[in-house]
């Protein structure tokens, strides 16, 4: 069973522009959540979709956004980028909507100059 | 507001000594508690869950973990270190209807030497 894909794994970007990340999951499960990874701020939830809904949302600017489609993948965007976004990006994805029982990618590595 | 404490960045052990990684959550209703491993360059994998049935979790790995309400605690330990146990490990809360809203600790990078 193949495991949650994440694209592009890395990437580079320069201060206001945009990126839009990937999520596949694995099949069947139907919820999809996002973590930024930094040094500094550690793991931080940004937001969760189960069937297409956002459910619950992390303390993230407006410029982070995300969407859920009917077969369950996910992307997630960043708008207008500050060099603060670097970071590593994680989509997890779980059977269930609420057991905090996780399988995650192996991320997207966004760096910004 | 709920926060989870992970005592030690870094801790070192031999191959072959007890595993012992500390966690302590802050919350007046216990949640659900997690530890999670992540190996270099990859992403993150669920090593246990605590979810009230039992104080003493078992997890994958040999890993283990023992809840303990009076010291808002929930410590990982492994008997015997293996060099592959190398890593960095999350403590990490979710509260009912947290949607997988999982709040992690810093993380603590064990190492394991010969």
């Amino acid at each position: 069973k193949a495991g949650v894909t994440q694209t592009p794994r890395y990437l580079i970007k320069t201060r206001g522009q945009q990126v839009t990340l990937s999520c596949s999951p694995i099949s069947g499960h139907r919820s999809v959540s996002w973590y930024q990874q930094t040094p500094g701020q550690g793991l931080q939830f940004l937001f969760e979709y189960f069937s297409e809904t956002q459910r619950n949302k992390g303390n993230f600017p407006g410029r982070f956004s995300g969407r859920q489609f009917s077969n369950s993948r996910s992307e997630m965007n960043v708008s207008t980028l500050e060099l603060g976004d670097s970071a590593l990006y994680l989509c997890a994805s779980s059977l269930q909507g609420d057991t905090g029982e996780l399988f995650f990618g192996e991320g997207s590595r966004l760096t910004v100059l | 507001a709920q926060s989870v404490t992970q005592l030690g960045s870094h801790v070192s052990v031999s191959e072959g000594a007890l595993v012992l990684l500390r966690c302590n959550y802050s919350s007046s209703v216990p949640p659900y508690l997690f530890w999670y491993v992540q190996y270099p360059n990859q992403g993150l994998q669920l090593l246990l869950k605590y979810t009230s049935a039992a104080t003493l979790v078992k997890g994958i790995n040999g890993f283990e973990a023992e809840f303990k309400k009076s010291e808002t605690s929930f410590h990982l330990t492994k008997p015997s270190a293996h060099m592959s146990d190398a890593a960095e490990y999350f403590c990490a809360v979710m509260f009912s209807g947290g949607y997988n809203k999982l709040i992690f600790g810093a993380g603590t990078r064990l190492a394991v030497h010969p």
